[in-house]
């Protein structure tokens, strides 16, 4: 079966600390895609990125960052000089493959970490 | 390009009154996504469609929940009749096959059932 377990459920920083978010996720299928989503306290779920399974390359965007190993099945999220507007809940999320036969697409979702930013 | 649209925001209604939830998804996608958000289960699916024909709905929780798609730009969520634990958050998503099978989220409805 599919898991997504993100075991920091809150975290308090102070504004420009790096903050890294963890994730791990359990799956048996050899293709599949990994997410990070943001909810800030307005509610709505905001894409960050997508992974896929054959691309484990490390992604930098701005003060987000991404460290995808296969090995240790984790998917880690680091803020960088964190501000005061990241606060948010940050969720890791698995799909396997939406045009693999007998497949779903369906987004398994990890717990979610909440990230408080203090200025 | 308008994202997912997601109608009501808020809904505040009466144990055992009738919910209907709406979603527009992003013009070109073929897929179609409902999810709950709640504390206690976090975030689930319910059901999906695909070019307008429901895939699977094993996730919805009883019967009182159904769900339809009428066309490419409309899709319904009802729960008759509705119940106290009902409350949630529910979430529309859409994609396509064109795409990089990325959902993307409309803003959410928040229900609460007195």
């Amino acid at each position: 079966a599919q898991k997504v377990t993100q075991a920091q459920t809150e975290i308090s920083v102070v504004e420009k600390e790096d903050v890294t978010l963890d994730c791990v996720y359990e799956t048996r299928d050899t293709t599949y895609y990994l997410f990070w989503y943001k909810q800030p306290p307005s509610g709505e779920l905001v894409f960050l990125i997508r992974r896929n399974s054959f691309d484990e390359q490390n992604e930098i965007s701005g003060r987000y960052s991404w460290n995808f190993q296969k090995s240790t099945s984790s998917f880690n999220f680091t803020i960088t000089a964190s501000q005061v507007v990241d606060s948010a809940v940050y969720f890791c999320a698995l799909s396997d493959d939406l045009y693999g036969s007998g497949n779903t697409g369906k987004l398994i979702f990890g717990q979610g970490t909440t990230l408080q930013v203090k200025p | 390009d308008a994202g997912v649209i997601q109608s009501p925001r808020h809904e505040v209604t009466e144990m055992g009154q009738e919910v209907t939830l709406r979603c527009k998804p992003i013009s070109g996608h073929d897929y179609l996504f409902w999810y709950r958000q709640t504390m206690m289960r976090g975030l689930e699916l319910l059901i999906y469609f695909n070019n307008n024909v429901p895939i699977d709905d094993s996730g919805m929780p009883e019967d009182r929940f159904s769900a339809k798609m009428p066309n490419a730009s409309f899709s319904t969520l009802k729960i008759q009749p509705s119940e106290p634990r009902d409350s949630a958050v529910y979430f529309c998503a859409s994609t396509n096959r064109q795409g990089p099978d990325t959902q993307y989220f409309g803003p959410g409805t928040r229900l609460t059932v007195l």
